[in-house]
Order: structure tokens, then C-alpha cells, then sequence
């Protein structure tokens, strides 16, 4: 098994450009997240998804858009990318149940905004 | 959203145990603590999680206060390979639609001295 697989792991992006990282997972899990974290930052949520065409709005939303069409894959948009959002996304999955624990990440996508 | 409180930062030498808290006052009865790690360069992985009994599994053990108001990660033994940043969350069981949102705070830097 892959896990969860986040496309691409680097990007380099002028400012105002457009791009989607793509997460994947195999596991058949229901819930998926996009984080994302900043130099000596811990993570903030952006954007998660409870199912298949579901997305909901995080701690970080603004800029970002998502999208759940496959509830294998988990897509974040940046349709104008800004040099704040220069950072490291990490995309995660888990199953519906509260207490079995794990949640899984990718092993993230450095995105530069210059 | 209950929230948890890590100290920023600790020290410990190799081969000796490490005791990390959390404060989360505001937990709720039904919220699981969790607590998961992140190493350098990587995205986050996994330690453990309990709800009100004390957890031991091959990497650490859980110890939760009685009023589950605080919770200890304990690294029996701790390695170079521990150093990492520990983080403490809530997962919530809410029977509503996005009850799994996963907020990570900043976390705690743990580092070993050889």
C-alpha cells in the first residue's frame, strides 16, 4: 500500500500564477485534510473533506479552494498564488471512527511563491 | 473546539525518559487525546491516543490525569531519533456533519542530547 501520496513534492510558482496539488490515498479512508505549515510553525488546517463531495472551510481557507470528486483524492487549488502562501502542505486522511486513532500523512509538497 | 497547551520546548539526555504535557482543560467527554510527531524534513506520524485510561504501545506510553483535564506522552527511554516536534490533539466525536476537524497547536520541540 502507497498510503497517502501527495503530486507534486516541489513546485516553484511565480506570483499570481494557478496550480493544484493533488493527495491520494489508498486506504479507503472517509476524511481528508490539506494542512499547512510555516517555517517553525506547527500545522493549520485549510480545508478537509468528511466524504466523497463534501469540503469544508478550516482554519486557513482563504485562497485555497478544494474539491472531492473521488473519495480517493483530495484536491488544493491555488487559482492566483501569493507569496504568503509559500509553504509546506501536507495532506491526510483517516477513517470515520473516532477512536481508532491514525491519521495519516503524506510526506508533503514544498510549494515557493516568488 | 476544546484546545490543548504543550510547552514549547524541552531537553533531555539519550536513555533517559522524557515526559511531555498537555494541558486541554476544556476536554470533553467524548474527546480522544491524541498525540503525534513530527521529524525532521517529514510530515507528521503517529504515537498514540486514549480516552481516559492510561496507553502503553511499542513507542510510548499515555498517561492521563483522572479529571482528564492534562496528559503525559512518555518516552521510556528516549533516543537521537526522538527528536522531534510532539504534538497534542483532540479528536472529537460530534454527531454532526464535520465533527473530525483535527486542530494541531504548535507542539513541543523535544531535543536529545547525545
Amino acid at each position: 500500500n502507497a498510503g497517502v501520496t501527495q503530486t507534486p513534492k516541489f513546485r516553484v510558482l511565480k506570483t499570481g500564477q494557478s496550480m493544484t496539488l493533488l493527495c491520494a490515498q489508498d486506504m479507503n479512508h472517509e476524511y481528508m485534510y490539506w494542512y499547512r505549515q510555516d517555517p517553525g510553525m506547527g500545522l493549520r488546517l485549510i480545508h478537509y473533506s468528511v466524504g466523497e463531495g463534501t469540503t469544508a472551510k478550516g482554519e486557513v481557507p482563504d485562497g485555497y479552494n478544494v474539491s472531492r470528486l473521488k473519495k480517493q483524492n483530495f484536491l488544493l487549488g491555488l487559482e492566483s498564488a501569493a507569496p504568503s502562501q509559500t509553504s509546506v502542505y501536507f495532506c491526510a486522511s483517516t477513517n470515520g471512527e473516532f477512536d481508532t486513532g491514525e491519521l495519516f500523512f503524506g510526506e508533503g509538497s514544498r510549494l515557493t511563491v516568488l | 473546539d476544546a484546545k490543548t497547551t504543550q510547552p514549547n520546548s524541552m531537553e533531555s539526555n539519550e536513555e533517559e525518559p522524557v515526559h511531555l504535557p498537555c494541558n486541554h482543560s476544556t476536554i470533553s467527554g467524548t474527546d480522544y487525546i491524541h498525540w503525534y510527531r513530527q521529524l525532521p524534513s517529514q510530515g507528521p506520524e503517529y504515537v498514540i491516543h486514549g480516552l481516559t485510561s492510561n496507553v502503553n504501545n511499542r513507542m510510548a506510553s499515555l498517561a492521563i490525569a483522572e479529571d482528564r483535564k492534562s496528559s503525559t506522552l512518555i518516552l521510556h527511554r528516549a533516543t537521537l531519533r526522538d527528536a522531534a516536534v510532539y504534538y497534542c490533539i483532540l479528536r472529537a466525536f460530534r454527531l454532526i456533519q464535520g465533527a473530525q476537524k483535527l486542530v494541531f497547536g504548535q507542539g513541543t520541540r523535544l531535543t536529545i542530547n547525545p
